[in-house]
C-alpha cells in the first residue's frame, strides 16, 4: 500500500522567503502526483500535475518536482508572502486509480 | 463555473439516524470519489466509482454506502453514523484520464453524538 510522507509538518518563515516543501512516497507506481493548497475550513484547491513521465511543472511563483525512481516530490515556493500561509498536500495517484494523500505541511508566512 | 458541490457543509447528528451528505459535480466527470480527513491521519479514500453503477471500496469504507446512478451526483450515505465518524468530507471528481486534475468540494464537517 503506497505510503506518503511530507516533511516539514509546519513550517514558519519570513515574507520573501524561498521556501521548499518536500513530499515522499514509496510505490513508484503512479499515474501523477498532484499538489493541493488547503485553507481553514476551506476545500481543496489544485496547485499543481505532474505526470509520471515528467520532471517538473511549473506555475507562477510555485515550481513542483518529480523524482520517481527516488520516490520523491519537492513543492518550491519563491517569494513566500503572507497569502501564501495554508496547508499545503501532496497525492500520489497510484496505476490503481487511488489517490494517496500526505498529511500536509502547514505554512506561516510572517509578514 | 467548474465545480464540484457538496451538501450540507456543516452536520450535527446523533447516534444511528441515518444520513445522506450529496455531491455532485457540473464537468462531465467519469471518476468521482470521497475522503475524510482526521488529524494526523490525512485524507483517506473511502469509495470511488469509475462511471455511472460502477463503484468500489476505498481504504476504510467500513459504516459507509455510496450509489452512482447519474454521472454528476455520487451521495455518501450514514446507515448508522457512530462518534467514530465524526470527520471532515470531501468529495472529488476528475476525467477518467489520468493526466488532468482533480476537483475537490468544499468539504462537510460532520459531527456524530
Amino acid at each position: 500500500k503506497q505510503e506518503v510522507t511530507q516533511i516539514p509538518a509546519a513550517l514558519s518563515v519570513p515574507e520573501g522567503e524561498n521556501l521548499v516543501l518536500n513530499c515522499s512516497f514509496t510505490d513508484s507506481a503512479i499515474y501523477n502526483l498532484q499538489w493541493f493548497r488547503q485553507d481553514p475550513g476551506k476545500g481543496l484547491t489544485s496547485l499543481l500535475l505532474i505526470q509520471s513521465s515528467q520532471r517538473e511543472q511549473t506555475s507562477g511563483r510555485l515550481n513542483a518536482s518529480l523524482d520517481k525512481s527516488s520516490g520523491r516530490s519537492t513543492l518550491y515556493i519563491a517569494a513566500s508572502q503572507p497569502g501564501d500561509s495554508a496547508t499545503y498536500l501532496c497525492a500520489a495517484l497510484n496505476t490503481g486509480n487511488q489517490f494517496y494523500f500526505g498529511t500536509g505541511t502547514s505554512l506561516t508566512v510572517i509578514p | 463555473e467548474a465545480q464540484v458541490t457538496q451538501n450540507p457543509r456543516y452536520l450535527i447528528t446523533v447516534t444511528g439516524k441515518k444520513l445522506t451528505v450529496t455531491c455532485s459535480q457540473n464537468m462531465n466527470h467519469e471518476y468521482m470519489s470521497w475522503y475524510r480527513q482526521d488529524p494526523g491521519l490525512g485524507l483517506r479514500q473511502i469509495y470511488y466509482s469509475m462511471n455511472v453503477e460502477v463503484t468500489d471500496k476505498g481504504d476504510v469504507p467500513e459504516g459507509y454506502k455510496v450509489s452512482r446512478k447519474e454521472k454528476r451526483n455520487f451521495p455518501l450515505i450514514l446507515e448508522s453514523p457512530s462518534p467514530n465518524q465524526t470527520s471532515l468530507y470531501f468529495c472529488a471528481s476528475r476525467p477518467q484520464v489520468s493526466y488532468t486534475e482533480a476537483f475537490f468540494g468544499q468539504g462537510t464537517r460532520l459531527t456524530v453524538v
